[in-house]
C-alpha cells in the first residue's frame, strides 16, 4: 500500500538557520503531495501541496518539489524563526483511489532563539 | 466563518463507558474522515465517508463506529472494546470531483482521556 517516511526527529535549530526535512514515499499512482503543519494542542493546517511531477509548492518562505524520480518532496526553508517551531508532516492523496490521506509519522521541529 | 467544530475539545472517560465526539463542518464538502494521533506514530485513519449514510472502515477501526447521517456531521463513538482509546482524535472533510487537489481540512482536535 502507500506509505510516506519522513525524516525522524526531533529536530533543533538556531534561528535564520536553513531547514531541510526528508520525505520519501511509495504509491501506485500519481498522488498529491502535501506538508501541515501543527502547532502544540492544535490541528492540523496546510503549508504547502503540489498535484503533479515537477511542481512546487511554497508559502511563509517554505518549499517544496514533487520529485518523481526520486519519489520524494523535501521541504526546506531557507531562515527558520522562533514561530516555524511545530510538528511537520509529509502526506499523499491518491485521489483516484479512496482519496485519504496517508501520513508520515512526523518531525517535531524547535527553533531557539 | 466556514470550517469543521470538533467538540469537546478535551473528554475524559473511565474504562468501560462509550463516548461519542461530534464533527460539524459548513464547508458543503461531501467527504469527512476520523483519524487517531499518537505521539510518534502520525496520524491514522479510523473511518471515512464520501456519501451520507455509507462509510468504510480504515486502517485502525476495531473498537469505534460512526454515522453519517447528515452531510456536514460525521460523529465517532470510542467503545469500550476500544483497547486504548487514550489518544488525540482529528477530524476533517473534503470535496470529491472535479477540482479536488486531495487536500483535507481539519478541525482542531478532541483530546480524549480515559481514566
Amino acid at each position: 500500500g502507500d506509505s510516506v517516511t519522513q525524516m525522524e526527529g526531533p529536530v533543533t535549530l538556531s534561528e535564520e538557520a536553513f531547514l531541510t526535512i526528508n520525505c520519501t514515499y511509495t504509491a501506485t499512482g500519481y498522488p498529491s503531495l502535501f506538508w501541515y503543519v501543527q502547532y502544540p494542542g492544535e490541528g492540523l493546517q496546510l503549508l504547502l501541496k503540489a498535484t503533479k511531477a515537477d511542481d512546487k509548492g511554497s508559502n511563509k518562505g517554505f518549499e517544496a518539489t514533487y520529485r518523481k524520480e526520486t519519489t520524494s518532496f523535501h521541504l526546506e526553508k531557507g531562515s527558520v524563526q522562533v514561530s516555524d517551531s511545530a510538528v511537520y508532516f509529509c502526506a499523499l492523496n491518491e485521489i483516484q483511489g479512496a482519496q485519504k490521506l496517508v501520513f508520515g509519522q512526523g518531525t517535531r521541529l524547535t527553533i531557539n532563539p | 466563518d466556514g470550517g469543521i467544530t470538533q467538540s469537546p475539545k478535551y473528554l475524559f472517560r473511565k474504562e468501560g463507558q462509550n463516548v461519542t465526539l461530534s464533527c460539524e463542518q459548513n464547508l458543503n464538502h461531501d467527504a469527512m474522515y476520523w483519524y487517531r494521533q499518537d505521539p510518534g506514530q502520525g496520524l491514522r485513519l479510523i473511518y471515512y465517508s464520501h456519501i451520507v449514510n455509507d462509510f468504510q472502515k480504515g486502517d485502525i477501526a476495531e473498537g469505534y463506529s460512526v454515522s453519517r447521517e447528515k452531510k456536514e456531521s460525521f460523529p465517532l463513538t470510542v467503545t469500550s472494546a476500544q483497547k486504548n482509546p487514550t489518544a488525540f482524535y482529528l477530524c476533517a472533510s473534503s470535496i470529491l470531483g472535479g477540482g479536488n487537489t486531495g487536500e483535507l481540512f481539519f478541525g482542531e482536535g478532541s483530546r480524549l482521556t480515559v481514566l
